[in-house]
Formats: C-alpha cells, sequence, structure tokens
C-alpha cells in the first residue's frame, strides 16, 4: 500500500492522560498536514511541515499539542493532558511540493479519538 | 481570511437522479486552488478534481462535472445519473497559491452528506 497511513485507527483514552499518533505520509512526499474534524464539520489545519521543519501552526494547536517529524519522514502528534473537547478525528495528508509543482493532498484514514 | 460555505448540509436522491452540489468561497487571494474531496464511511479524503483560478474551463470526468465561476465565486459539482455508491459526505475546498515557499493548508467547507437510495 503507497497511501498515507496512520496508527492507531481508534484510541480511547481517560480524560488527562496523554496520547500519541503516527503518521506515515507517501513516501517521496516532501510536505506533511496534521488536520483536526469534529462531528458535522470539514477539517481544520493544525499544522504542516516541509520534511522535518514544522513551517505553519495554527491557533487551534495549544500548548498541548506537539507534531514531530524528526527524519523528514513519518510524523506524531502527541496530545497531552487530553481533555473531553480534543474528541475527534486527527487527519494526516502529505503532498509533494517541488519548484516544478505541487501535487494536491492525499489523506490517511485518520485516527478517531475519544476521551472519557 | 478564506472560507468555504457548502449551503446543503444533506441532499437526498433516488439513483440514476442527478444532483448538484454547491460550493461558495471566499478568498482575498488573486490566484487560489479549488478542489473537491470525497469522504465515504471509512473516512479517509478521497481527491476528486483540484482547479486553479487561472482556469474557469468546465470539466467533465465521466459521470463528474464541476462549474468554476469566478464571476461568483462558485465551483459548484454534479454527478450525473447517480449511484448508491455516490453516497458520502463531499467536501469543497480553497487553498492559496504561491510561486515559492507557503503552504498547500486547505480551508474546508463544513460538507455536503448525500445520500443516493434504490
Amino acid at each position: 500500500d503507497t497511501g498515507v497511513s496512520q496508527d492507531p485507527r481508534h484510541k480511547i483514552t481517560k480524560r488527562g492522560q496523554n496520547v500519541t499518533f503516527r503518521c506515515d505520509p507517501i513516501s517521496e512526499h516532501n510536505r506533511l498536514y496534521w488536520y483536526r474534524q469534529t462531528l458535522g464539520q470539514g477539517p481544520e489545519f493544525l499544522t504542516y511541515f516541509q520534511n522535518e521543519a514544522q513551517l505553519e501552526k495554527s491557533r487551534l494547536l495549544s500548548d498541548r499539542f506537539s507534531a514531530e517529524r524528526p527524519k523528514g519522514s513519518f510524523s506524531t502528534l502527541e496530545i497531552q493532558r487530553t481533555e473531553q473537547g480534543d474528541s475527534a478525528m486527527y487527519l494526516c495528508a502529505s503532498s509533494l511540493d517541488t519548484s516544478g509543482g505541487r501535487t494536491e493532498a492525499f489523506f490517511g484514514q485518520g485516527t478517531r479519538l475519544t476521551v472519557v | 481570511a478564506q472560507k468555504v460555505t457548502q449551503a446543503q448540509t444533506e441532499i437526498s436522491v433516488v439513483e440514476k437522479e442527478d444532483v448538484t452540489l454547491d460550493c461558495v468561497y471566499e478568498t482575498r487571494d488573486t490566484t487560489y486552488y479549488l478542489f473537491w474531496y470525497k469522504q465515504p464511511p471509512s473516512g479517509e479524503l478521497v481527491f476528486l478534481i483540484r482547479r486553479n483560478s487561472f482556469d474557469e474551463q468546465n470539466e467533465i470526468s465521466g459521470r463528474y462535472s464541476w462549474n468554476f465561476q469566478k464571476s461568483t465565486s462558485s465551483f459548484n459539482f454534479t454527478i450525473t445519473a447517480s449511484q448508491v455508491v455516490d453516497s458520502a459526505v463531499y467536501f469543497c475546498a480553497l487553498s492559496e497559491w504561491r510561486l515559492t515557499g507557503g503552504g498547500n493548508k486547505l480551508t474546508f467547507g463544513t460538507g455536503t452528506q448525500l445520500k443516493v437510495e434504490l
């Protein structure tokens, strides 16, 4: 499978616990994005990476959220001290952006987080 | 600020009917990209089309067609002869366009749930 993969697909956690999600982008893609989608809404941008550099973070990304892409390949999104309001689908996407052009973003199947 | 409005929350049609999903956008950028994505129950967003703001030609791909009208800031999506497999949530999205650097972050609408029944 050469698409974007996310792990785990589902996560149930107790309020106050920390959780970490992983995203493996399409191998040749240099850009990686994280989005959050709540029920009945469209995805909202959280952050993106160009290779290993985190270039932009949304105001939605509170101090409890941190994302990394240490070697410019896979990425992790950690949420510390989870709150019930963090319950959502977390989507990862990747794209290839070069001087010659830009592909569209390809999305993974998401990680559904439920905070109880 | 960019904004995408999909006023239709839910549409139900009978198989073989044609259906149009509306999308209206707002942006201060003179150059931008518009997209449509499909989200089936499995959750994965499936890319359908990308259109840049330079190109106002309508596009047809099989049963799908898109009508881009810059004058009304609309990018509507029509499915001809709908099928049960078309049932999904459809999102319209907008992104900025820059020659170098910048992001490709998408601003999504709230989606339209399409239900196609036998």
